[in-house]
């Protein structure tokens, strides 16, 4: 079956420090999406970066970016310069080839001013 | 252009009686997605509709079922309510089915007593 696992159920870190969220999952398709959606506390979840699968290079989005290594299957967020606003539940999530999408259980995370 | 809404926000109701929950799309946006969000099973994908037509399903029981409507707007229905379907109901829409962005709306909170 495939999953996807974050191992940090919860994270805090001071304002404009950087954090690396942790994703890995487990597939033996070769072509799939990867997502990290946002959800911020009692407000709608929003998109945070996509990463195709085939796609070598590494996503960006402004201050939030991936470490994707297709091998290790392993998907990392980073935010950069860490805002009040970041504070959320952050979500991992894996598209299959049949479009099924399957998210982590989460990494609540806690930015400090 | 206007969100994607659901309605109700907050529904109480008695195991053994059923629900209907309403999402409408973003205006233009043909797919709708439904997601069972739950502090112990996290974020579990239910089905997805496009264009009237189930075109997806997760691993939930013929309990739950939806439809949706030629004005894309869709509608989940669950049966014979259980406590253990006591969750956060989400909805996302996007332009085509699919790897497309979806955008999420704010959520049913259906409490089963």
């Amino acid at each position: 079956a495939q999953t996807v696992t974050q191992s940090q159920p919860e994270m805090s870190v001071q304002e404009a420090e950087t954090v690396t969220l942790s994703c890995t999952y487990d597939t033996s398709e070769s072509n799939y999406y990867l997502f990290w959606y946002k959800q911020p506390p009692s407000r709608q979840m929003i998109l945070v970066i996509r990463q195709e699968a085939y796609k070598q290079q590494n996503a960006t989005e402004n201050r939030f970016s991936v470490n994707f290594q297709k091998a290790a299957k392993s998907f990392s967020l980073k935010i950069s310069d860490s805002q009040l606003g970041d504070t959320a539940m952050y979500f991992c999530a894996f598209m299959n080839r049949d479009d099924k999408i399957i998210f982590g259980k989460g990494t609540r995370l806690h930015i400090l001013p | 252009k206007a969100g994607v809404t659901q309605t109700p926000r907050y529904l109480i109701k008695t195991r053994g009686q059923q629900v209907t929950l309403s999402c409408s799309p973003i205006s233009g946006h043909r797919s709708v997605s439904w997601y069972q969000q739950t502090p112990g099973q996290g974020l579990q994908f239910l089905f997805e509709y496009f264009s009237e037509t189930q075109r997806n399903k997760g691993n939930f029981p013929g309990r739950f079922s939806g439809r949706q409507f030629s004005n894309s707007r869709s509608e989940m229905n669950v049966s014979t309510l259980e406590l253990g379907d006591s969750a956060l109901y989400l909805c996302a829409s996007s332009l085509t089915s699919g790897r497309a962005e979806q955008f999420f709306g704010p959520g049913t909170r259906l409490t089963v007593l």
